[in-house]
């Protein structure tokens, strides 16, 4: 069973706005990561939130978690076609050294 | 920097054929898994490895088996392929669990 549910599924959005998407887990966890997937390649790692922080920055990217509500969001401010790609949300909840990826937003930023 | 090496980058196989799949991490990281990811579906994790030893396992079908060995780099071993193990297949590295994971850039492999 999947640990992340992730929402939207799709996002599609002009240059130049900001692009939120969701992710919401089902068991305790230690941190939550996001990754990003160009087409086809490998996942890139983007930022890591432990489950004591409630928002964390990085560059353009703003996350944030709420452990009470399960759930984590990502933002990515002034939005740029190259920040086209599918976006995963990932928790530690499968163990130690077993992360488990949710379902995935996939984003189209048009110029 | 280095990264996570993966080869073969494509990878054609029949029916009932075996592929094996190999990974280098990136040095110096203790820990390396190995995922699937389906067409349009999130990455399925398979196995880990902690210190060349099992550490998790996750979906991995009994037809598959990993190892890493003394110099660290990892490989997956299929049998008996079926259509359905048509997939991308990544590796992963870590310096220690709860660490950002390094992908590779995946082995695509295609089952006919």
């Amino acid at each position: 069973s999947q640990q992340g549910e992730e929402d939207p599924q799709a996002l599609s959005i002009q240059e130049g706005e900001n692009a939120t998407m969701n992710c919401s887990y089902k068991t305790s966890i230690n941190n939550l990561q996001w990754y990003r997937q160009n087409s086809g390649r490998g996942l890139v790692h983007l930022i890591l939130i432990r489950s004591n922080e409630r928002e964390k920055h990085s560059g353009r990217l703003r996350v944030t978690l709420d452990t009470s509500k399960k759930s984590s969001s990502l933002l990515i401010t002034a939005s740029r076609a190259a920040d086209t790609a599918s976006y995963f949300c990932a928790t530690d909840a499968g163990g130690f050294q077993k992360l488990v990826f949710g379902t995935g937003t996939r984003l189209l930023v048009s110029p | 920097a280095a990264g996570v090496i993966q080869s073969p980058r494509h990878l054609i196989k029949e029916k009932r054929e075996t592929a094996t799949l190999k990974c280098y991490p990136i040095p110096r990281h203790d820990t390396v898994y190995w995922y699937q990811q389906g067409p349009g579906q999130d990455p399925q994790f398979l196995i880990s490895f902690y210190e060349k030893m099992q550490s998790d396992k996750g979906s991995i079908p009994d037809r598959f088996s990993a190892q890493q060995f003394s110099d660290y780099h990892s490989e997956l071993n299929m049998s008996s392929l079926e259509l359905g193990d048509s997939a991308l297949y990544f590796c992963a590295s870590s310096q220690a669990g709860n660490s950002p994971l390094h992908f590779g850039n995946g082995t695509r492999l295609t089952v006919t």
